[in-house]
């Protein structure tokens, strides 16, 4: 049972440059979210999704888009990379909204520089 | 502003040790308080999920108590592990949207033998 996938693990971007991080999950759950953790910070929402073709921006959208075409995946794109995307990047899943856990993955390190 | 605050920023105990951990949050309305434990490198792990009605839930040897009345609660861990050494992370929601999570900025652990 893999939970929820993240890949890359690290990754080192050069500003302006774009790249999509993949989520997946195998628990056949309708929410999915991103975060991003900075250091001394909780984590802060980027997008999340409430089923497939549903998504909706969170607290910190900016310079990100997403999509979920299946309720499987859940990549998060960053177009024009900016040092201050220099972050980790975590996807996390729940089967619903209430008091349920939620299940992240094990996260993305992504520095622009 | 919804904001959930943790002390102390960092903790060295020694193994077989109890610890304290605290969580003070401004969220309202309230609707649930998770813990999770974060390990380097990797994702939060669900510990405890507390809803009002609840003032004590454990998990092993991991036990978070609320107080609703004044806004706070702790994590307790008893006889303490070298594997406890990680991140503490306290989350409060405002109702029983995952997209409204207010996270802290967690605890760092370190257990020493």
């Amino acid at each position: 049972n893999a939970g929820v996938t993240q890949t890359p693990k690290f990754r080192i971007l050069k500003i302006g440059q774009s790249m999509t991080l993949q989520c997946a999950q195998d628990m056949n759950h309708n929410y999915m979210y991103w975060y991003r953790q900075d250091p001394g910070m909780g984590l802060k929402l980027i997008y999340y999704s409430v089923g497939a073709g549903i998504t909706d921006k969170g607290e910190v959208p900016n310079g990100y888009n997403v999509s979920r075409s299946t309720t499987e995946d859940f990549p998060l794109r960053l177009e024009l990379a900016a040092p201050s995307q220099t972050s980790v990047y975590f996807c996390a899943s729940s089967y619903s909204r209430t008091n349920e856990k939620l299940f992240f993955g094990s996260g993305t390190q992504l520095s622009v520089l | 502003k919804n904001q959930v605050e943790q002390s102390p920023q960092s903790l060295i105990i020694l193994e077989g040790k109890n610890c304290t951990l605290q969580c003070n949050y401004t969220v309202s309305p309230f609707s649930n308080l998770r813990w999770y434990k974060q390990d380097t490198g990797r994702g939060p792990v669900s510990l405890t999920i507390m809803t009002f009605s609840e003032n004590t839930k454990s998990n092993g040897r991991y036990t978070a108590t609320l107080d609703a009345d004044t806004k706070q609660s702790s994590l307790h861990i008893t006889a303490s592990q070298l594997s406890d050494s990680a991140s503490y992370i306290c989350v409060v929601s405002p109702d029983n949207y995952g997209q409204n999570f207010v996270f802290g900025p967690g605890t760092r652990l370190s257990v020493l033998p």
